[in-house]
């Protein structure tokens, strides 16, 4: 048990649905983070939540919009997306800075598998 | 450009020791971590990095070079179980308020242990 919890952990979606995922969090941390897992790619950081401050995008695509209401949830609204965008979609969480304790893991989800048709 | 590089795959045999190498180049350096990951399950945090030398901790142990921008993990005593995907991930410099947490990851090693 991660602390780390995700719902669904299968979606199916058409290119025109609109699919939300969520993530939970139990482990009082203060940052949380949308990974997106491709097959042999490495793990690619969509988006990072500070204290439910929105602190980085890395230039994903408008069809995909995060959201963070409180720090222990975290959501990712999904809209007409792309057959390319079939992956496994990793929620994590850590607190927001190692400076004050360096080893700072980041804690992640079971993910969830999504498959655009 | 920030690069992580990592073997794909390595097959092992049972009660053998093995060896993940991992090179890096980033902006940066606070930090670099290992995690494992069965398929279909999240990863999760084997060792932590951020001096000179080796970590053991059971089984496994990581070491780090910062001057060679390099790391490996041994595992020792393989079983069946240790198969599953090894990640290397590199935590560098922040660009805003100090040191943050984000992390960049290599495409993972996966390694099968064999009978």
């Amino acid at each position: 048990e991660t602390g780390v919890t995700q719902t669904p952990r299968h979606l199916v979606m058409g290119m025109t649905n609109k699919k939300s995922l969520k993530c939970e969090q139990h482990l009082g941390h203060n940052a949380m983070y949308w990974y997106k897992q491709s097959a042999k790619k490495p793990l690619e950081l969509m988006f990072v939540y500070s204290l439910e401050e929105r602190v980085e995008n890395n230039s994903v695509p408008s069809r995909f919009s995060p959201e963070c209401p409180n720090s222990s949830h975290l959501f990712l609204h999904l809209h007409t997306l792309q057959p390319e965008d079939s992956a496994l979609y990793l929620c994590a969480s850590s607190r927001k800075s190692p400076n004050r304790v360096p080893r700072n893991e980041q804690f992640f989800g079971p993910g969830t598998r999504l498959t655009v048709l | 450009g920030q690069n992580i590089d990592q073997p794909t795959e390595m097959t092992a045999t049972e009660g053998a020791i093995v060896q993940i190498n991992c090179t890096y180049q980033t902006s940066g350096f606070n930090g670099l971590f290992w995690y494992q990951q069965h398929a279909g399950e999240a990863p999760t945090f084997l060792s932590y990095n951020v001096l000179d030398g080796l970590e053991e901790k059971g089984r496994f142990s990581s070491f780090l070079s910062r001057s060679k921008g390099y790391s490996y993990l041994l595992l020792k005593e393989l079983q069946m179980k240790d198969s599953a995907s090894y990640l290397c991930a590199v935590r560098p410099h922040g660009n805003y308020g100090g040191a943050t947490n984000k992390l960049i990851f290599g495409t993972g090693t996966l390694l099968a242990v064999q009978p």
